[in-house]
């Protein structure tokens, strides 16, 4: 099956050791997206990537920072992370940047810091 | 600029009951409106959503939402609610002539009782 895959679903890391979370997808979509969610609250947008094309959102901090190598993959590095960055984070694809399509979520990776 | 609201943080139902969870939108156009819902530990996934026609939607697991322009609303419905329909509800929002982005509302938690 079609699918967007997140490894891995538990990273826990210390403070200040950076950190890398994987996402790829077999949708051959696009446009991939990195959500960052705290607890049960909405997820906020960091960037997307349509194609190459990297989109930062223009309140995601400097210590977040993505790659994108082929279409397949998409990885989030988060250099310093800090107990404020402990979350889940999910990746999303989408066919385009046409609106009218839905986004496909993986399952998330949930990144605990210590 | 655009935004969706759920009033609601939780809502309990009990099991066969009908259930509604809120949304209220805000867009300068024609909103294009989606529904996901979250699994505890998982990722989102789509229900359903509005981009033009007919105002009632149907989406999965039985579940359907009525636009309403007048109201500026898209509320999700069920007409029996199940056990295993407890889960967190996003409502989200794209603006067509505008960023695409896809801005989510709070989330409600719905906890159907058996």
């Amino acid at each position: 099956d079609a699918m967007v895959i997140q490894n891995p679903r538990y990273q826990v890391t210390q403070f200040g050791k950076p950190v890398t979370l994987s996402c790829s997808q077999t949708l051959n979509h696009n446009v991939m997206y990195w959500y960052q969610q705290k607890s049960s609250q909405a997820p906020k947008l960091l960037f997307h990537y349509y194609d190459k094309d990297f989109n930062n959102e223009a309140d995601t901090p400097d210590n977040f920072q993505s790659r994108r190598p082929n279409t397949s993959f998409c990885f989030l590095d988060i250099r310093s992370p800090g107990l404020g960055d402990a979350a889940m984070y999910l990746c999303a694809t989408d066919l385009s940047d046409r609106a009218r399509n839905e986004q496909f979520f993986g399952p998330g990776t949930r990144l605990t810091v210590l | 600029a655009q935004s969706v609201a759920q009033p609601e943080d939780q809502v309990n139902v009990a099991e066969g009951n009908p259930l509604t969870v809120k949304c209220t939108y805000s867009v300068s156009g024609n909103p294009y409106l989606f529904w996901y819902v979250q699994y505890p530990n998982r990722g989102l996934q789509f229900l359903l959503k509005y981009i033009t026609g007919d105002n009632l939607v149907k989406g999965s697991y039985g579940f359907e939402a009525e636009f309403n322009k007048s109201q500026t609303s898209f509320h999700l419905k069920k007409p029996s609610a199940l056990v295993s329909d407890s889960a967190l509800y996003f409502c989200a929002v794209r603006d067509p002539g505008g960023a695409n982005n896809l801005f989510f509302g709070t989330g409600t938690r719905l906890t159907v009782i058996p």
